[in-house]
């Protein structure tokens, strides 16, 4: 079975622009959720989605959103960017979401210049 | 904010030697799941621990969960070079989140 993956690994974008990070879960899972890892902040909750709906969301500004198609696979969003965007964006899927094994991507390394 | 607080920071052994490192968190859980990372790549999961449990072993892992101390610890038995990394703790509830901790970087010396 595949695990998840995620897409670019790698990117630099300028300050003020637009990123869409994309993610597809393992197969079977519903739920994917995304995580900020940086070294100020560690590891923080962006949101969570299952069956195309956000079932929770993290302490993030709006510029930070995400969506979830119909075949899982999710997407998230950040607007005008900033340097301090720049982090490493794990994307992870589980069955259910609580109370289930969840597995991360390999992430996908945003650089803000 | 995190939740979880693993001690110590750092740690560094010994092949062959055992490698403990402990979690503590504040609020109730439904599960904490230990995670392994390796520099600049993703978390690999490792074991999840419900709260009805206490202990729980996989390979020459061991996770120990005590909810009244609100902690759990893993040990890594007969360490290797390959165990150098990052391990991390997160507990989850019923918010379909994880909350993770700061980690511990594990340094495995030949």
């Amino acid at each position: 079975k595949a695990g998840v993956t995620q897409t670019p690994r790698y990117l630099i974008k300028t300050r003020g622009q637009q990123v869409t990070l994309s993610c597809s879960p393992i197969s079977g899972h519903r739920s994917v959720s995304w995580y900020q890892q940086t070294p100020g902040q560690g590891l923080q909750f962006l949101f969570e989605y299952f069956s195309e709906t956000q079932r929770n969301k993290g302490n993030f500004p709006g510029r930070f959103s995400g969506r979830q198609f119909s075949n899982s696979r999710s997407e998230m969003n950040v607007s005008t960017l900033e340097l301090g965007d720049s982090a490493l964006y794990l994307c992870a899927s589980s069955p259910q979401g609580s109370g289930n094994t969840i597995y991360f991507g390999e992430g996908s390394w945003l650089t803000v210049v | 904010s995190q939740q979880g607080e693993e001690d110590p920071q750092a740690l560094s052994i010994q092949e062959g030697e055992n490698a403990t490192m402990n979690c503590s968190y504040k609020t109730s859980i439904n599960n904490l799941q230990w995670y392994r990372q390796n520099s600049g790549r993703g978390l690999v999961h490792l074991i999840l621990i419900r709260s009805n449990e206490r202990e729980k072993h996989s390979g020459r892992l061991r996770v120990t969960l005590d909810t009244s101390k609100k902690s759990s610890s893993l040990l890594i038995t007969a360490s290797r070079a390959a165990d150098t990394a990052s391990y991390f703790c997160a507990t989850g509830n019923n918010d379909y989140k994880l909350s993770f901790g700061a980690g511990t970087t594990v340094t495995v010396r030949a």
